[in-house]
């Protein structure tokens, strides 16, 4: 079955960008949407945004100016780049496929990553 | 401040059934299908429901989801000591033109 690992940045220095991969296994990354969710600690989950398999994206008006995704369906893995983070950026990432609306039936462990001098 | 409004814990003893409520408004709930998620604390989300009413293979029938108007509620029947867990409830909202999540409810097994 289709399994999802974000990379783990670990430690982001403010003003810093938070560079964060996720890689699909056990199925093509082609004809889905792929998310990137968070969750800063104690707080519910914040969808930041997804990228289709085509590259195309649409991203959470909050983090827009701040926010890059990518894809490389060559390798089966797409990307989140934050740009000029502070401490309220951080938070446990997940990536996840969606399938419709509200609806992500297949999840990454997780990857906290902390913003801090 | 999440979109989606839960109550942060409920709880119940073995046995037993709960029920939790997610409220949101006519951009959300009121006009797009609801799903819920189980968490335990540091984990992954797990979709439990979808589609209001619909569980993925494998979700015990225990677990139910309902949707009236602008509000959706999850039923655990039978409670068992692994239910303990966070869970949340999503939709897609027009003003985000994205998914919103609630907050969570702590569900606590005694």
């Amino acid at each position: 079955q289709v399994q999802l690992q974000e990379s783990d940045p670990g430690l982001v220095k403010p003003s810093e960008t938070l560079s964060l991969t996720c890689t699909v296994s056990g199925g093509s990354i082609g004809t889905y949407y792929w998310s990137w969710i968070r969750q800063p600690p104690g707080k519910g989950l914040e969808w930041i945004g997804h990228i289709y398999y085509s590259g195309s994206t649409h991203y959470n008006p909050s983090h827009k100016s701040r926010v890059t995704m990518s894809v490389d369906t060559s390798k089966n893995l797409f990307s989140l780049h934050l740009r000029s983070v502070t401490a309220a950026d951080t938070a446990l990432y997940f990536c996840a496929r969606q399938i419709l609306g509200a609806k992500h039936d297949v999840w990454g462990q997780g990857t906290m990553v902390t913003v801090s001098s | 401040q999440s979109v989606l409004t839960q109550p942060p814990s409920a709880s119940g003893t073995p046995g037993q059934g709960v029920t939790m409520s997610c409220s949101g408004s006519s951009a959300n709930i009121g006009t797009y299908s609801v799903s819920w998620y189980q968490q335990l604390p540091g984990t992954a989300p797990k979709l439990l429901i979808y589609s209001n009413n619909q569980r993925p293979s494998g979700v015990p029938d225990r677990f139910s989801g309902s949707k009236s108007g602008t509000s959706a509620s999850l039923a655990i029947s039978g409670l068992q000591s692994e239910d303990e867990a966070y869970y949340s409830c999503a939709a897609w909202d027009d003003s985000l033109n994205g998914p919103v999540f609630g907050g969570g409810t702590k569900l606590t097994v005694l």
